[in-house]
């Protein structure tokens, strides 16, 4: 059974602190990815890894980074987190040539 | 514009009741498509693919139009749990596009 997993499900943060949400998975998928979730927006993709150490652009990565040293896990990090950002946080994997994305329980982020 | 776009709804209708989504997508060359099921504060999970040909799975029913653009899911004989929200999802090259979803309330 495919396994997801996100670091936290609920965080608090004041504007300008460096925020670092973790995804983990346990399939051995190459891709990975990060969503924001928003109402009236659906998921907006952040960024997405095809590789260790690879990683590319999504439709809105400004204000974001992102991290993936080992295979089963992928960061994303907020640089300096602003109220604009409060949203929810997916995270997502897949195998290359097939397309399920299997995805983590999110991450309640508030920025105050 | 969007890339997908879906009618929020709500849905709301009885139970037994058959009921239908509409997507559409801007990009003509998208590959693959995908209707996915939310439950209130749940992560998504993939209800079903679209396949050219149209696909069942039990009461549910997908199809595709290529020509125009747009995908379908038919939901029939609706039950309390297929209250939800559905995701349309269009692939193109590994890049994975969302609509804002459909909500479905089936009522007793």
């Amino acid at each position: 059974d495919v396994k997801v997993t996100q670091s936290s499900r609920y965080l608090v943060k004041r504007t300008g602190e460096k925020v670092f949400l973790e995804c983990v998975q346990d399939m051995d998928h190459e891709n990975m990815f990060w969503y924001r979730q928003d109402p009236g927006l659906g998921l907006r993709l952040i960024y997405f890894s095809y590789d260790v150490k690879m990683k590319e652009k999504g439709d809105i990565p400004e204000g974001y980074s992102v991290s993936r040293e080992k295979k089963e896990r992928f960061s994303l990090i907020l640089e300096s987190a602003s109220t604009n950002q409060t949203s929810m946080y997916l995270c997502a994997s897949n195998r290359d040539n097939n397309y399920e994305q299997y995805f983590g329980p999110g991450t309640r982020l508030t920025v105050t | 514009r969007k890339e997908v776009e879906q009618d929020p709804g709500p849905f709301n209708v009885p139970e037994g009741a058959t009921v239908a989504f509409n997507c559409t997508y801007s990009n003509s060359a998208s590959q693959s498509f995908f209707w996915y099921r939310q439950d209130c504060r749940k992560e998504p999970k993939l209800l079903m693919s679209v396949y050219s040909s149209g696909n069942e799975d039990g009461r549910f029913t997908a199809q595709l139009n290529r020509a125009s653009q747009y995908i379908s899911l038919l939901i029939r004989d609706s039950k309390l749990s297929d209250s939800a929200t559905y995701l349309c999802v269009v692939n193109d090259f590994n890049k994975f596009y969302f609509g804002s979803g459909t909500k479905l309330n089936v009522k007793p």
